[in-house]
């Protein structure tokens, strides 16, 4: 089956710790993008990929840093210097952008600093 | 700046009902692309409909239609004959012709039996 796969669904990050969170898809989209949901606020994003190897920042791109070696992946790491990492990120992908076309989800990743 | 802004932010309705949920937004853009978008307690995103801004008629998928003002910068989503697996996040989100999804902050819809 095609799709989105956000591993892992539960996150528990100690403070000054940089964690990782994992976003595949096997869409064969070219854009993929990382968002950060809290409750009141919606979806903010963080970075988006149009195509590989290169990537903009978002809204709110400080704290986080991601890569995107192959067209399948694109992995969000949540450094240290994020404030208030806590929060449910989501991924998502689009065919060439999200203008015309539909963007699938995820399901998500809980991250909880501890 | 675009901005997008729903004033409702909890809505309940009684099954079979019909509801609107309002979104209103700010853009100096002349094209660019509408979305609502419904997540439930899964939390997995689905898109429910889509409009595009150089489209007069408005979008209609069985149930969920949009009324689409772009004069006043106002999408609309109407549910009829509501379902108790309506039961979810509402949002809507824009592409302003930047290829990104912006997202106003949701309404939370309850469907009540």
């Amino acid at each position: 089956d095609g799709g989105i796969t956000q591993s892992p669904k539960y996150l528990f990050r100690k403070e000054g710790q940089n964690v990782t969170l994992s976003c595949e898809q096997n869409l064969n989209h070219d854009a993929m993008y990382w968002y950060r949901q809290d409750p009141g606020q919606g979806l903010r994003l963080i970075y988006y990929s149009q195509i590989v190897n290169d990537f903009q920042k978002g809204d709110i791109a400080e704290g986080y840093s991601v890569s995107r070696e192959k067209k399948e992946s694109f992995p969000l790491t949540v450094t240290s210097a994020q404030k208030n990492p806590t929060a449910f990120y989501l991924c998502a992908s689009s065919p060439t952008g999200t203008g015309n076309t539909e963007a699938f989800f995820g399901q998500g990743t809980r991250l909880t600093v501890v | 700046a675009q901005t997008v802004t729903q004033s409702q932010p909890e809505m309940s309705v009684q099954e079979a009902e019909t509801v609107t949920l309002s979104c209103t937004y700010d853009t100096s853009e002349s094209n660019y692309y509408l979305f609502w978008y419904k997540q439930p307690p899964s939390r997995q995103m689905i898109l429910v409909i889509r409009q595009e801004a150089y489209k007069q008629q408005n979008a209609t998928e069985n149930r969920f239609s949009v009324n689409f003002q772009k004069a006043a910068k106002s999408f609309s989503l109407k549910i009829s004959d509501s379902q108790l697996g309506d039961t979810a996040m509402y949002f809507c989100a824009f592409d302003f012709g930047n290829e990104k999804l912006t997202f106003g902050t949701g309404t939370r819809l309850t469907i009540i039996p």
